[in-house]
């Protein structure tokens, strides 16, 4: 299977910062990464598809990049709703796998 | 509004069996593909098995196949994890999720918990 990797595990930051997540699968997955935010008791919400495409609703400070194997999150200015984990995931290559996630807490 | 809500999680002996449901709403559920994913501490998420629109292809996980059977009625916009021969490893809060190219939408979950 497609093994995805995160980077840094933790991001401690205060409000207002940037964000730079990292997402690295064992195989090139082309384009077809998304991202996911998950809050303490929730579901994950999906919030980029196809590697740099934003969900409906999803503000536009947060933005997705790469193709192949390196993907970012980047998050341009952090909110006080942002902090959470993040998760990326993979669809190309059967079974559909994500990965370990980066948790954003606050600083 | 799209909504999924799951239902059917507990506490459950070591092979016994256990069914979820997910309700869907807002949305034709008989236009998509479902997917049933879950998720422990330890390893994270985990997607499980899916099921196509009409239910003419269903695809598992290789720990859980054998063991579990997705199903679905498009009649009553509902979507099930069968699951039998539970293990201690099955316990996890389970997601429904519609399959949209990624994972649209998500349920709230339901917790499954595999213990003597």
């Amino acid at each position: 299977e497609t093994v995805l990797t995160q980077s840094p595990a933790t991001l401690s930051l205060s409000p207002g910062e940037g964000a730079t997540l990292s997402c690295r699968a064992s195989q090139s997955v082309g384009t077809s990464l998304a991202w996911y935010q998950q809050k303490r008791g929730q579901a994950p919400r999906l919030l980029i598809y196809d590697a740099s495409n934003r969900a409906t609703g999803v503000p536009a400070r947060f933005s997705g990049s790469g193709s192949g194997t390196d993907f970012t999150l980047t998050i341009s200015s952090l909110e006080p709703e942002d902090f959470g984990i993040y998760y990326c995931q993979q669809r190309i290559k059967w079974p559909p796998t994500f990965g370990p996630g980066t948790k954003v807490d606050i600083k | 509004e799209v909504q999924l809500v799951e239902s059917g999680g507990g506490l459950v002996q070591p092979g016994g069996s256990l069914r979820l449901s997910c309700t869907a709403s807002g949305f034709s559920f008989s236009n998509f593909w479902m997917s049933w994913i879950r998720q422990t501490p330890g390893k994270g998420l985990e997607w499980v098995a899916n099921i196509k629109e009409d239910g003419s292809q269903k695809y598992f996980i290789d720990p859980v196949r054998g063991r579990f059977s997705i199903s679905r009625d498009n009649a009553k916009n509902s979507l099930y994890l069968h699951m039998k021969t539970l293990r201690a490893e099955d316990t996890a809060v389970y997601y429904c999720a519609r399959e949209n190219g990624p994972f649209d939408y998500w349920g709230q979950g339901a917790l499954v918990t595999v213990s003597s």
